[in-house]
């Protein structure tokens, strides 16, 4: 059963600082994704990573999958309010009979203050 | 471009009454999905499809149902609605397959069981 833990769970930062959210996964996939949720609104895609090893930068945010350690960072740099937000990573099975499944992560909130 | 539509945006239902969510999808994408969103609990996957005329269990799938009758639409079905089915409910698609199934959510509907 494919399972994925984010943690933390909820985070609160100071303006300027950096932090690390992190996400776990159960099984084998070499496909991970990472999700911005706003209050009240939809999920918006990030970033997606395909392969060990794989880095994406935009912005304050960098995303990198270590498939080897079923592991993904996402790293937060010199925080700005503006990324206050929930971020969820998410991972799908792309092989057998679960093709298509794609479980999310509990999320981390991040409050980022003055 | 509507991307995802999910109807209705708000729903009441009594305890024992029924319902259909309706998802529709313009990007002709192949696997839809139904996650509900609870306080605390991330994104828990309902049922998905991988195409037209396929359904498959997600995490939680007991009390609902699903049909992929046309590729485009992706049916959620409350037989006998209950107070735990009050929820967030966001469907979404993909592309699907070898390459990336990065997934366009729709706006959400919220659910009230009484």
């Amino acid at each position: 059963e494919l399972k994925v833990e984010q943690n933390p769970l909820f985070l609160s930062m100071q303006e300027g600082k950096n932090y690390t959210i992190y996400c776990n996964y159960s099984t084998t996939s070499d496909r991970l994704y990472w999700y911005r949720q706003d209050p009240g609104k939809s999920l918006e895609s990030l970033f997606v990573l395909l392969s060990n090893g794989a880095v994406k930068q935009e912005g304050r945010l960098m995303a990198s999958l270590d498939t080897k350690a079923r592991l993904s960072t996402l790293h937060i740099t010199a925080a700005v309010h503006d990324l206050s937000a929930t971020y969820f990573c998410a991972v799908d099975v792309n092989y057998g009979g679960s093709q298509g499944n794609l479980i999310f992560g509990k999320g981390t909130k991040l409050s980022v203050k003055p | 471009n509507a991307g995802v539509t999910q109807t209705p945006k708000f729903r009441v239902l009594k305890t024992g009454q029924s319902m259909t969510l309706l998802c529709a999808q313009d990007m002709n994408h192949e696997y839809m999905y139904w996650y509900r969103q609870d306080p605390g609990m991330g994104l828990r996957l309902i049922h998905y499809s991988v195409g037209e005329g396929t359904t498959a269990k997600g995490e939680v799938p007991d009390g609902y149902n699903v049909s992929r009758l046309k590729k485009q639409n992706f049916l959620l079905g409350l037989e006998s609605a209950a107070p735990s089915q009050t929820s967030v409910y966001f469907c979404a698609s993909g592309s699907g397959g070898r390459g990336a199934n990065v997934l366009t959510f729709g706006a959400g509907s919220r659910l009230t069981v009484l």
